[in-house]
């Protein structure tokens, strides 16, 4: 079965400091990977996603994530975060033969000023 | 453009009764439509998906079941509530564009069963 998993529960970062968030899903075959954010009090909303193609994804927001076929990871980024940036943030998958989307568990990013 | 609506957005209910979360899209047709769990720490949990009118799959047993009586229409429910129905509840519409598809999620119900 598939499955996602985000290391990364709790993050706390400064201003300006970089940003990583680990994602790595398990299935064979091809997917299509997703990121989703939730600001406190707003609904869940797409950040980025990759189908096919440039494996580098930008989305919104400043942010990019890496899809690496081989280390199955797709690992969200951004060079400087903002104090509005503090958010959970959920990696999502699914496969090409369903239309299950499978999510990690979050991860709560805290940014302080 | 489409917009996905959830009613209501938080509601109080007592063990024993009844439920019916209501989730409705507007600007397109025929979409796939997913009831979703969240609970802390343990993301999101796909309840139920409907891929047409009438059409709903369970993705977990469990006290709840759902209905889709019109195409943009889904709606959850339950008999006899139990405190572990507690939880936020998050609606999603998709529409498939070959082996593409991307869901968007409504603003979701908080329940709480006392």
């Amino acid at each position: 079965a598939q499955s996602v998993s985000q290391h990364n529960h709790h993050v706390i970062l400064s201003e300006a400091a970089s940003l990583e968030l680990g994602c790595n899903y398990s299935y064979g075959g091809t997917v299509n990977l997703f990121w989703y954010v939730q600001y406190p009090g707003q609904h869940l909303q797409l950040l980025l996603k990759y189908f096919s193609g440039d494996p580098l994804v930008k989305g919104i927001k400043g942010f990019e994530a890496e899809f690496i076929k081989s280390k199955f990871s797709f690992n969200l980024r951004k060079p400087s975060v903002q104090w509005s940036d503090t958010a959970e943030y959920f990696c999502a998958v699914n496969s090409y033969n369903t239309d299950k989307l499978i999510f990690g568990t979050g991860t709560r990013l805290q940014v302080f000023p | 453009s489409q917009t996905i609506h959830q009613w209501p957005a938080t509601l109080v209910q007592p063990v024993g009764s009844p439920l019916s979360l209501e989730c409705t899209v507007e600007g397109t047709s025929n979409p796939n439509l997913y009831w979703y769990r969240q609970a802390a720490g343990r993301g999101l949990q796909l309840l139920f998906y409907s891929v047409g009118i009438g059409q709903i799959s369970s993705e977990v047993p469990q006290n709840l079941s759902a209905s889709r009586p019109q195409d943009r229409q889904f709606i959850l429910s339950s008999k006899k509530l139990l405190l572990s129905d507690s939880g936020f509840y998050l609606c999603a519409w998709s529409r498939t564009s070959g082996n593409q598809e991307t869901q968007y999620f409504g603003p979701g119900t908080r329940l709480l069963v006392l």
